[in-house]
């Protein structure tokens, strides 16, 4: 059983980098791909992008300018990076794992870090 | 990109009833649908994936249909920890999620 957690600064302001890191549990690193999504209070859910246990990534073509995703084997986690913020990237985000051969469907999730970006 | 539609945004409903979530996709997208269940404050739970398939370890009271660009959730015989929020996703191309459907208590 994959268990994720999750930890990073809960407030920014503008034009600041977020940076988030979710550290995995139990399974095997290497079986999954690892990704973040993120939801806006009262609002859906939003892919930003994914990564594998070989650095190799696929990100949000709406935030690929701003997101990079990494990932450390040696410690078993994976971090988000996500650059120039503004209000509009206040969320709750998730970290999320999906194995190789299901598509894009996410099984296990973190328990959400809630960013707010204010000034 | 893909954007995904689910109707309605608010369904309210009893225990016992049958109750249908529908989601259509602005380009086919075969059977590449899964959905989701969300709780306040926790993280979404996997539900539904390849459009009918049952993740493991969930009850078969929800059932999922379609295929192309339209699709439905649905649930026979609501129990009192099924109201909840629902999410469609498609993961075709990417990954998007639509906006979600909160189901109340009538």
């Amino acid at each position: 059983q994959v268990q994720l957690q999750q930890w990073g600064a809960g407030l920014l302001k503008p034009s600041e980098t977020l940076s988030l890191t979710c550290a995995v549990y139990g399974g095997s690193f290497s079986a999954y791909y690892w990704s973040w999504i993120r939801q806006p209070p009262g609002k859906g859910l939003e892919w930003i992008g994914e990564i594998d246990h070989s650095g190799i990534t696929n990100y949000n073509p709406s935030l690929k300018s701003r997101v990079t995703i990494s990932v450390d084997t040696s410690k078993n986690q994976f971090s988000l990076k996500l650059r120039s913020v503004t209000a509009a990237d206040t969320a709750v985000y998730y970290c999320a794992s999906r194995s190789p051969g299901t598509g894009r469907v996410f099984t296990y999730w973190g328990q959400g870090t809630l960013v707010t970006v204010s000034s | 990109d893909i954007q995904m539609t689910q109707s309605p945004s608010t369904l309210s409903a009893s225990v016992g009833d049958r109750v249908t979530i529908t989601c259509r996709a602005s380009q086919s997208i075969s059977t590449w649908l899964a959905w989701y269940q969300q709780k306040p404050g926790k993280a979404p739970n996997l539900l539904i994936y390849k459009a009918s398939s049952l993740e493991s370890g969930v009850p078969s009271r929800f059932s999922g249909s379609g295929s192309g660009t339209e699709f439905t959730l649905t649930i026979s015989g609501l129990q009192p920890d099924d109201f909840a929020t629902y999410y469609c996703q498609q993961y075709k191309s990417y990954s998007s999620f639509g906006q979600g459907t909160k189901l109340e208590i009538k």
